[in-house]
């Protein structure tokens, strides 16, 4: 089945820098790619997403970008905010219609500090 | 417009009980899927319901199981409690056609002693 490699486990910034987080996956017939935000005592937000036809994708101060052939996705959030600090996640899934079975990485826990 | 909504927030258990949780999907999604999410680690996918069946399920025993209801929403039955079950259960919800995006609820952490 799939697998999803993240890192790093935990990431320190200071308020203003560029945090990046990167994950691999396994399956080559994944074809969705969320990220989730997850803060203390609450259920994942999603941030941002890329489907497997897309190469980059901006949301104001957060990218992501894919690169299908190395089989990895890396999340950018620049002029990092103390509010950013929470665990972040990544995710892979095969969407078929009905199916869409995500497969979580291990998270990283971003700190911004001021 | 109303989220996922789960209950209850939290529970207590002891081991060999069963319990049941319960989850609302966001207004106009057809699609619940369960995650299980222990303490420092990612998500797990239990299974996902759709047109009140089973769809996909992962690597979790036959202790866990589920059911949708024709109004959309859903429970997630687990039998014979063990103290491994102890975690953060997730529901997640999405329209089945055409978007991909799946939305979580607040988890029901679930204890077991």
């Amino acid at each position: 089945g799939e697998n999803v490699e993240q890192h790093p486990s935990t990431l320190s910034v200071q308020e203003g820098d560029s945090a990046v987080i990167k994950c691999t996956y396994s399956d080559s017939a994944s074809n969705y790619f969320p990220w989730y935000k997850q803060e203390l005592g609450k259920g994942p937000q999603l941030i941002i997403d890329i489907r497997s036809n897309v190469g980059e994708k901006k949301d104001q101060r957060i990218a992501v970008t894919l690169n299908k052939t190395a089989k990895h996705f890396s999340l950018h959030i620049t002029e990092t905010q103390p509010e950013d600090s929470a665990v972040y996640f990544c995710a892979a899934s095969i969407n078929t219609g009905t199916a869409s079975k995500l497969t979580f990485g291990t998270g990283t826990r971003l700190q911004v500090t001021l | 417009d109303a989220g996922v909504t789960q209950s209850p927030t939290h529970l207590i258990k002891t081991r060999g009980q069963q319990v049941t949780l319960r989850c609302s999907p966001k207004s106009g999604h057809d699609t619940v899927s369960w995650y299980q999410q222990a303490l420092g680690q990612g998500p797990q996918f239990i299974f996902q319901y759709y047109e009140e069946e089973e769809r996909q399920r992962g690597n979790f025993p036959d202790r866990f199981s589920g059911h949708q209801f024709p109004n959309y929403s859903s429970e997630l039955n687990v039998n014979a409690l063990l103290l491994g079950d102890s975690a953060l259960y997730l529901c997640a919800s999405r329209v089945v056609v055409g978007q991909e995006t799946q939305y979580f609820g607040p988890g029901t952490r679930l204890l077991v002693l």
